[in-house]
């Protein structure tokens, strides 16, 4: 079955640094990848999405993720940080799963910013 | 409108009442979706509607009932719910038809439903 893994519960950046979060996808063919951000209390924003062609895709808020294919990878990557981007944030592959294609979450990683 | 709303935002319910979440869209999306999702959870499945059908139930209690009265529209209709119902629950549309874009989700900000 289709799967997806985010390494890491949880990062803690300085404001103004890089970022990076990693995500792991087990699939057979080529993927339909999706990231997206969830502030407290609120709910899921799409950030970008992955469907063919350019390996390296941009999406809203300055984040930008690369898909590689040897790797099965789907990393997001933010330049420099800023406070509002402290939030939980979701890898989803989609997946056939019960009988039918479906978005699969990883668990989420939480990323706190300091000042 | 790239929005997709929810009411109300917070409810709280007995367990032997009968309550209903609201969903709307107005993007001409043709897929609707359901998601409870627990603290520090990712979202989980519940129904989907494609062209106002029922399409996916992901074996779901019949304490929650869903509706898709037109193409805009999805309710959730809940009747003598647990404690462990509580949870936020996460409406969501995509584009629908065929292809990648089928599975390209736009979330609600979500009902946050405590039962007592």
């Amino acid at each position: 079955a289709q799967s997806v893994t985010q390494p890491d519960i949880h990062i803690t950046v300085s404001e103004g640094a890089s970022l990076e979060l990693r995500c792991n996808y087990s699939y057979g063919a080529t993927p339909y990848l999706f990231w997206y951000v969830q502030s407290p209390g609120q709910g899921l924003q799409l950030l970008l999405k992955y469907f063919s062609g350019d390996t390296l895709v941009q999406g809203i808020k300055g984040f930008e993720a690369e898909f590689k294919r040897s790797q099965s990878s789907f990393n997001l990557r933010k330049p420099s940080v800023h406070w509002s981007d402290a939030a939980e944030y979701f890898c989803a592959v989609v997946g056939f799963s019960g009988g039918y294609n479906k978005l699969i979450f990883g668990a989420g990683t939480r990323l706190a910013v300091h000042p | 409108d790239t929005e997709v709303t929810q009411t109300p935002k917070h409810l709280v319910m007995g367990m032997t009442n009968k309550k209903s979440l609201k969903c709307e869209q107005h993007m001409g999306h043709r897929a609707m979706y359901w998601y409870k999702q627990k603290a520090k959870k990712p979202p989980e499945l519940m129904f989907v509607y494609s062209y106002e059908k029922l399409s996916i139930n992901e074996s779901v209690p019949s304490r929650f009932s869903p509706e898709c009265p037109n193409s805009s529209l999805l309710n959730l209709h809940l009747h003598a719910l647990q404690p462990e119902d509580s949870a936020l629950y996460l409406c969501a549309s995509s584009p629908g038809g065929t292809g990648a874009s089928l599975y390209e989700q736009y979330f609600g900000p979500g009902t946050r439903l405590t039962v007592t």
